[in-house]
């Protein structure tokens, strides 16, 4: 069975701070892949990120960036100067390839962010 | 425009009856899925289905049903067997299993 973990419920940072949300993740499946998405309060999700296993190379997009380190198993997102209209609850997914549960994500709980002015 | 389209945005139920969410997409995706997500907490897969006129049932499915007649169509009926259904209800879809899921903008359900 998968899990991911975010242990961080509620994050609150003024404008402009850099903030990293945490991610761990929990897999017997050599091949998986890790997705980061984010939910505004209008409630559809956000796609933000899809990595596989084979490649932890770290990512970055305009003030966003994704650390992926399977030795600890962390699928870390950093938000550089961040903006009030990052405001939303970020999640982290695992699907893995392969058996019954191909294809299905599996959601941690959630990371709130509220970016204040 | 492409996307998945769920509706209704809103709905409200009296216990005992029985509700379909409808779920749309025009993305030519083969595989479809239906997720619920409660106050404060991450989303749980109910059904998925990878292809037309199959699907399998998610970590919850005791209480709803689905049907899949049509690539791009896969209704949600959520009967009145589901002791708690007031949640927010998200269907998603990707071009097959194991590669990216998008999501639709959801339906909230509440009974009353």
């Amino acid at each position: 069975a998968q899990k991911v973990t975010q242990a961080q419920t509620e994050i609150s940072v003024v404008e402009k701070e850099d903030v990293t949300l945490d991610c761990v993740y929990e897999t017997r499946d050599t091949t998986y892949y890790l997705f980061w998405y984010k939910q505004p309060p209008s409630g559809e999700l956000v796609f933000l990120i899809r990595r596989n296993s084979f490649d932890e190379q770290n990512e970055i997009s305009g003030r966003y960036s994704w650390n992926f380190q399977k030795s600890t198993s962390s699928f870390n997102f950093t938000i550089t100067a961040s903006q009030v209209v990052d405001s939303a609850v970020y999640f982290c997914a695992l699907s893995v390839a392969g058996g019954t549960s191909y294809g299905k994500l599996t959601f941690g709980q959630g990371t709130i962010l509220t970016v204040h002015p | 425009d492409g996307g998945i389209t769920q509706s209704p945005k809103y709905l409200f139920r009296k216990e005992g009856q029985n509700v379909t969410l409808s779920c749309e997409q025009n993305l030519n995706h083969d595989a479809m899925y239906w997720y619920r997500q409660d106050p404060g907490q991450g989303l749980r897969l109910i059904y998925y289905s990878q292809i037309v006129n199959d699907f399998q049932k998610g970590d919850i499915a005791e209480g709803y049903s689905v049907s899949r007649e049509k690539k791009e169509s896969f209704p949600l009926t959520v009967t009145s067997a589901q002791k708690n259904p007031t949640a927010f209800y998200l269907c998603a879809s990707s071009i097959a299993a194991g590669n990216t899921i998008y999501f639709g903008e959801g339906s909230w359900l509440t009974v009353v």
